[in-house]
């Protein structure tokens, strides 16, 4: 069966460093890739979208990698700030034969540190 | 904020009862989702409608059922309610007969928990 998988220990880094989550996945070919941001309490907030056929986006001090020969992806935060921490989801869709639907890892917690 | 409301914020309700939650999307979003979150995992994705019609259903039993209107609101409705249901209950509107490829922008969540 399909499967997503991110790192299930939090993440602890120092301010100024840069953060780098890893979302794997298994039996699936995404056509498209998707990562969230999730604070305490709140719905998760769209960060970044990467297609099957791209290596790399950036937006601001974000950026996303998608290697599918791999069946990986890459989260690097730079810079890191303590108004990072929060968890982050990594989501993908297939190709509609797959069905329409957004398949979701179970997330990373990142803590940021002053 | 992403101009998606829910409600109400928080349920409490007893095995064998019937719940319905409601959302508002974001104004010309046309595809809404409806997702449940259990603690400490990523939400799992239950349906998508578009134009009203449903048009891609998660692993979850016939008693989740859904209904989307006009006016951009939608609502989800749970039947015999089990422990297992209680759970935080997203929904998240986009663009698109095929939103799943879109950005979702989500709503705070629905809290239910079933006793």
């Amino acid at each position: 069966s399909q499967k997503i998988e991110q790192n299930s220990e939090a993440l602890n880094i120092q301010e100024g460093k840069t953060a780098t989550l890893t979302c794997n996945y298994t039996n699936y070919s995404p056509a498209y890739l998707q990562w969230y941001r999730q604070d305490p309490g709140r719905g998760p907030v769209f960060l970044l979208l990467i297609r099957e056929n791209e290596k790399e986006k950036r937006k601001e001090r974000l950026k996303v990698t998608f290697d599918t020969t791999l069946k990986q992806s890459l989260f690097h935060i730079t810079a890191s700030q303590p108004a990072d921490s929060a968890t982050y989801l990594c989501a993908l869709v297939g190709r509609l034969s797959y069905g329409n639907k957004l398949v979701f890892g179970a997330g990373t917690i990142l803590r940021v540190k002053s | 904020e992403t101009g998606v409301t829910q409600s109400p914020t928080h349920l409490i309700k007893t095995r064998g009862q019937q719940v319905t939650l409601r959302c508002s999307s974001q104004s010309g979003h046309n595809t809404v989702s409806w997702y449940q979150q259990a603690l400490g995992q990523g939400p799992q994705f239950i349906f998508q409608y578009y134009r009203e019609e449903e048009n891609g259903r998660g692993n979850f039993p016939p008693r989740f059922s859904g209904l989307q209107f006009p006016n951009y609101s939608s609502e989800l409705n749970v039947n015999a309610l089990e422990l297992d249901d209680s759970a935080l209950y997203l929904c998240a509107s986009s663009l698109g007969e095929y939103g799943s490829y879109n950005e979702q922008f989500f709503g705070p969540g629905t809290r239910l928990t079933v006793l």
